[in-house]
């Protein structure tokens, strides 16, 4: 199957400090890539899908200037938790749909966050 | 919006038995099934995806079946084994194949095998 690469797999940062993750697409374009967060022992909560040149469509209740996303080119694409707080410590998970693959959805390995 | 409803929550059998975990759907638009694999501290994997027009795909020892009258699909593993082991989402979707809709997930179900 095709292969989505998420980085970094696990991070710790401070309380106020904004940091990055990436999702890649290593061998399909991916003009639509979604972000999640998955608590433990709880199924995948959508936060944003992410369209390649356009802004970001939140769900309700997620914070956008919160939680930036940028999809930048076909094979990346970032989402930053800015000003992080404790309880932003979660699982965060990308997919990305493969056009070339029947539009079938794989997903990166997942990204922890742990916010001190 | 769409509703996916899994059940059991959790499973467990014997190596060797069968499987069985099921999944209903609300939206009637929805033409696109797939199910993860997720094991602790990973990402979900495709293990096996099924669209409205077929009615049951299999793949070695797991398949899928798909009642769109009754908005039910199911995930059967045949001959399970130990690493079979994973927590299993199903999801729907509408439109073409995850095109540009999103994925709405059931509530997991924890697998496990038993030696």
């Amino acid at each position: 199957g095709a292969v989505v690469s998420q980085h970094p797999s696990r991070v710790i940062c401070k309380s106020g400090t904004s940091v990055k993750i990436e999702c890649r697409s290593l061998d399909f374009q991916a003009t639509t890539m979604f972000w999640y967060r998955q608590f433990p022992k709880k199924s995948l909560m959508l936060m944003a899908t992410s369209n390649e040149g356009s802004k970001a469509t939140y769900e309700q209740g997620v914070e956008k200037d919160k939680f930036l996303i940028n999809h930048a080119s076909l094979t990346l694409s970032t989402l930053t938790v800015t000003s992080a707080h404790p309880e932003d410590s979660s699982f965060y998970i990308c997919s990305a749909r493969a056009g070339s693959i029947g539009n079938t959805i794989y997903f990166g390995e997942g990204s922890w966050l742990t916010v001190v | 919006g769409e509703n996916v409803e899994q059940h059991p929550s959790t499973l467990s059998v014997q190596e060797g038995d069968s499987a069985v975990i099921k999944c209903t759907y609300s939206d009637s638009a929805s033409n696109y099934f797939p199910w993860y694999k997720q094991e602790l501290g990973k990402g979900p994997q495709l293990i096996i995806d099924i669209r409205s027009n077929v009615g049951e795909k299999k793949d070695q020892r797991i398949a899928v079946t798909l009642n769109k009258t009754a908005k039910h699909f199911s995930l059967h593993i045949t001959e399970t084994q130990p690493e079979d082991s994973a927590v299993y989402f199903c999801a729907a979707s509408i439109g073409a194949p995850g095109g540009g809709n999103k994925l709405t997930f059931g509530t997991g179900t924890q697998l496990k095998v038993e030696l």
